[in-house]
């Protein structure tokens, strides 16, 4: 069945550093790929899509592109501020997939410091 | 401003209890989705509708039931809580889409003692 794996946490980056969070995944068809972030004591929302091979997604610095010979969408961020730190989530909608077609990822925690 | 509503953001329930959380959404949205999240565990799903009345249970269904009788509801029932179901209960709805986002409710955190 479809799936998704991302980079085990917790994740703990100094104020400006560079950020990169791996996620990869397996589906039938042609999934759509999305990251959620989760901030302390919230819901998830949406931070950036992407719904085809080589698009890239974007939204407040970060950045993910949609990579099907690699079957990857790693989130990064050139420079990550103490506002960022939250729980980041992989996720993936496919036709092919069971379970409402919305899969996640187990999460990673980042922690920046300033 | 699309909305996920969840009725409560924390409850303290006692064991044995049966308990109630409602979702609504202003979207009109098909699917709706029940999670728990735990720590290191990251989101398991526990039930999702994708119409009214129509349910399927996910992971962990054991312990719960859903209603949906309208479409913008949906009701996550605990038939008789127990310790173990202490956790962070999110909701959520989207389209039937697949190159569409799920939107989250805020929250709730139950606690059974």
């Amino acid at each position: 069945g479809d799936s998704v794996t991302q980079m085990e946490g917790p994740v703990t980056l100094s104020e400006e550093a560079f950020l990169t969070i791996n996620c990869t995944y397996t589906a039938t068809g042609y999934p759509s790929l999305f990251w959620y972030v989760q901030y302390p004591g919230e819901g998830l929302q949406l931070l950036l899509k992407a719904t085809k091979a080589d698009d890239k997604g974007s939204n407040k610095g970060f950045e993910a592109t949609y990579r099907k010979e690699t079957t990857s969408f790693h989130l990064e961020k050139g420079s990550v501020q103490v506002s960022d730190s939250a729980v980041y989530f992989c996720a993936l909608r496919s036709y092919g997939g069971s379970q409402g077609n919305l899969i996640f990822g187990k999460g990673t925690k980042l922690s920046v410091k300033p | 401003d699309v909305k996920v509503t969840q009725s409560s953001r924390y409850l303290v329930k006692r064991t044995g209890e049966k308990v109630f959380l409602e979702c609504v959404q202003d979207m009109d949205h098909e699917n709706m989705f029940w999670y728990r999240q735990d720590p290191g565990l990251g989101l398991r799903l526990i039930y999702f509708s994708y119409d009214v009345k129509m349910k399927e249970k996910g992971d962990i269904p054991e312990g719960y039931s859903v209603s949906r009788e309208k479409k913008e509801r949906f009701s996550l029932i605990l038939e008789s809580a127990s310790t173990n179901q202490t956790s962070m209960y999110l909701c959520a709805s989207s389209e039937l889409q697949v190159n569409t986002e799920a939107f989250f409710g805020q929250g709730t955190r139950l606690t059974v003692v």
